[in-house]
């Protein structure tokens, strides 16, 4: 079975802080892939990273960057310099890598509240 | 490209009745996954469909039922709505099966049961 957990569920930063959100999971296959997806007030996830389990490079992309460490089975987002667009609820999610099955199992969401 | 569209964006209705909900697709994708999302619960699987056919389906009851036509769109079907069916559902395309193609989700069709 597979699980995700985002132990922090509301965070409350000042624009211009940095901010990270944490995402541990739990899985059986020894490869899968790891999502983050972040979903504003209008209800649409909006896809922001895949990375699957035999690449463990950090990626950056602007303000944003994840830190994959499979020794502790984590998958962390920071978000540098925020602002108050970043606001949104932001979901972790995992899924097998091989076949045919797609299935994503998500965790429960970070709400991040932006305070100008 | 039109992203992913859902039809209708919100829903009412009252215990016992049916309810079908539309998804089409970004175009050329053929594999739609949709997924329930409740304060309580989460975000939930419930099935995915890849050129007509359900490939996968989660762990809810029979009155939730799904089909994809030809032209890739696809309906999730409710039937004897319950209280706790109040959710938003969330429809994503993606252009083939397997997570190597990541999902692109739609707004959603909240449906509030009555």
């Amino acid at each position: 079975a597979q699980k995700v957990t985002q132990a922090q569920t509301e965070i409350s930063v000042v624009e211009k802080e940095d901010v990270t959100l944490d995402c541990v999971y739990e899985t059986r296959d020894t490869t899968y892939y790891l999502f983050w997806y972040k979903q504003p007030p209008s209800g649409e996830l909006v896809f922001l990273i895949r990375r699957n389990s035999f690449d463990e490079q950090n990626e950056i992309s602007g303000r944003y960057s994840w830190n994959f460490q499979k020794s502790t089975s984590s998958f962390n987002f920071t978000i540098t310099a925020s602002q108050v667009v970043d606001s949104a609820v932001y979901f972790c999610a995992l899924s097998p890598y091989t076949g045919a099955n797609s299935k994503l199992t998500f965790g429960k969401g970070i709400t991040l509240s932006v305070r100008p | 490209k039109a992203g992913v569209t859902q039809t209708p964006r919100y829903l009412i209705k009252t215990r016992g009745q049916q309810v079908t909900l539309s998804c089409s697709p970004i175009s050329g994708h053929r594999s739609v996954s949709w997924y329930q999302q409740t304060p309580g619960q989460g975000l939930q699987f419930l099935f995915e469909y890849f050129s007509e056919t359900q490939r996968n389906k989660g762990n809810f009851p029979g009155r939730f039922s799904g089909r994809q036509f030809s032209n890739s769109r696809s309906e999730m079907n409710v039937s004897t709505l319950e209280l706790g069916d109040s959710a938003l559902y969330l429809c994503a395309s993606s252009a083939g099966q397997g997570a190597d193609q990541p999902q692109h989700f739609g707004d959603g069709t909240r449906l509030s049961i009555l």
